[in-house]
C-alpha cells in the first residue's frame, strides 16, 4: 500500500470549507484513496473513497489530481462536530493502514 | 440500526487474568477485524477474519487469540494479559469476504483496556 502524507493539524472557521490535503505520490493504479475520521476516541468513521474520478456524497467531496499523486478532502460547510482526526489511506490489499492523520479543529 | 457493538467498553484488570472482549455486528458482514490504538502509533491491526472459521494474523497478533464460530461474532481473547496490552481496542466489520478495496469498514465504539 502506498504511503500517505498529511499535515498534522489544521484549523477551520465554522461555516467555512475545510480542505484537507493528502499526498500519495507512490500510489499505484489499483489503489483507492479512502478517507476516514475519528472523533475524540470513538471508532473511525468512513467518509468517502475514490479511484480516479472526483467523488461527492452527503458528507464530503474528494478531489483527486489527474496524476493521482495527491487528493483533497473537502468539507463544504464545517461545523464544530467536524472537529476530528482525518485519515487518508491508499488501499489495495485487505487491510486499512492508518497513519497519524490530520487533526482538524473547527472553531466558532 | 446497523452497528458493531463491543463489550465491555471499559475494563481494568490485572496481569495474567484471562479476559475476552466481545464484538458483534448485525449487518451480515463477512469480514471482521480487530485493531488496537496507541498514542503515536495509530491504529494497528491485530487479527482479521474473512469469514466463519477463517482467521488470519494482522500486524500485531502476539498475545491475542480470536475465533469466528458465527458470522456475527468475533471475540478477542487475551489469555494472559500484560501491561503492554493496555490500549484502546476497536472491532470493525465490512461486507466483503474478499478484498475490501471498494468496501467500507464499520467500527465499533471501542474498548479501553487497562492491565495493571
Amino acid at each position: 500500500d502506498a504511503k500517505t502524507t498529511q499535515p498534522p493539524s489544521m484549523d477551520c472557521a465554522e461555516g467555512r470549507a475545510a480542505n484537507l490535503p493528502c499526498n500519495h505520490s507512490t500510489i499505484s493504479g489499483n489503489e483507492y484513496v479512502y478517507w476516514y475520521r475519528q472523533i475524540h476516541s470513538q471508532g473511525p468513521q468512513y467518509i468517502i473513497h475514490g479511484l480516479k474520478n472526483n467523488e461527492t456524497n452527503e458528507m464530503a467531496s474528494l478531489i483527486i489530481t489527474e496524476d493521482r499523486k495527491s487528493s483533497t478532502l473537502i468539507l463544504p460547510h464545517a461545523t464544530l462536530r467536524d472537529t476530528a482526526v482525518y485519515y487518508c489511506i491508499a488501499l489495495s490489499t485487505d487491510k486499512l493502514i492508518f497513519g497519524t492523520g490530520t487533526r482538524l479543529q473547527v472553531f466558532p | 440500526e446497523a452497528q458493531v457493538t463491543q463489550n465491555p467498553r471499559y475494563l481494568i484488570t490485572v496481569t495474567g487474568k484471562k479476559l475476552t472482549v466481545t464484538c458483534s455486528q448485525n449487518m451480515n458482514h463477512e469480514y471482521m477485524s480487530w485493531y488496537r490504538q496507541d498514542p503515536g502509533l495509530g491504529l494497528r491491526q491485530i487479527y482479521y477474519s474473512m469469514n466463519v472459521e477463517v482467521t488470519d494474523k494482522g500486524d500485531v497478533p502476539e498475545g491475542y487469540k480470536v475465533s469466528r464460530k458465527e458470522k456475527r461474532n468475533f471475540p478477542l481473547i487475551l489469555e494472559s494479559p500484560s501491561p503492554n496490552q493496555t490500549s484502546l481496542y476497536f472491532c470493525a466489520s465490512s461486507l466483503s469476504g474478499g478484498l475490501p478495496t471498494t468496501d467500507t469498514q464499520y467500527f465499533g465504539p471501542g474498548t479501553r483496556l487497562t492491565v495493571l
